[in-house]
């Protein structure tokens, strides 16, 4: 059974810096491209971005260009993302998504973890 | 970007009813539509991908239809279980978009 556990989230002031964690199990994770979905309270979902399988090539929205770095570590099957400069609009739960092949690109989200919870204020 | 937008915004219904819930693209998007179902507090679960494939496990009451920038969603006899929010998404380009989501509420 695919298992995503998301980490890291919290509540900081804005300009601040949070990094999420997202341990996988339940399938071999150095073979599928992974994803950072979000969601704002009450919101609809927005993709942030996204990894290839080997982590050589990542997507980002613009919203989060050049503030937010996906990483991944399949010797541990976990996914990071690192967000700097936070903002009051980046308040969220921070899904991490499983896409279905091995690209960066490849984002039909078969398996999702349950969310963490970030909180941008002061 | 592209925009997905749904129709309606939410609707309400009856157990056992046939409901349908529309998504149009802002340009064609082939058939790179997937529809996800996210219960109150729960993670998105992928329902429909490629706009008419059934993911695994899911009861064959959905089914979905469409290509270019018209696609359906289709709840053939509506259950409990089922009163809750859907969304579809676009995988056509990058950065992959969802709709504003559909709530389906019980009448």
């Amino acid at each position: 059974e695919v298992q995503l556990l998301e980490s890291g989230g919290g509540l900081v002031q804005p300009g601040g810096s949070l990094r999420l964690s997202c341990v996988a199990s339940g399938f071999t994770f150095s073979s599928y491209g992974m994803s950072w979905v979000r969601q704002a309270p009450g919101k609809g979902l927005e993709w942030v971005s996204g990894i290839s399988d080997g982590g050589g090539n990542t997507y980002y929205a613009d919203s989060v260009k050049g503030r937010f770095t996906i990483s991944r570590d399949n010797s541990k099957n976990t996914l990071y993302l690192h967000m700097n400069s936070l903002r009051a609009e980046d308040t969220a739960l921070y899904y991490c998504a499983k896409g279905s092949c091995s690209s960066a690109s490849c984002y039909r989200f078969d398996s999702w973890g349950q969310g963490t919870l970030v909180t941008v204020s002061s | 970007d592209i925009q997905m937008t749904q129709s309606p915004s939410s609707l309400s219904a009856s157990v056992g009813d046939r409901v349908t819930i529309t998504c149009r693209a802002s340009q064609s998007i082939s058939s790179y539509l997937h529809w996800y179902q996210q219960r109150p507090g729960k993670a998105p679960k992928l329902l429909i991908y490629d706009a008419s494939n059934l993911q695994g496990g899911v009861p064959s009451r959905f089914s979905g239809s469409g290509s270019g920038t018209d696609f359906t969603l289709t709840i053939s006899s509506l259950q409990p279980e089922d009163f809750t929010t859907y969304y579809c998404q676009q995988t056509y380009r990058t950065p992959p978009t969802f709709g504003q989501g559909t709530k389906v509420e019980i009448k």
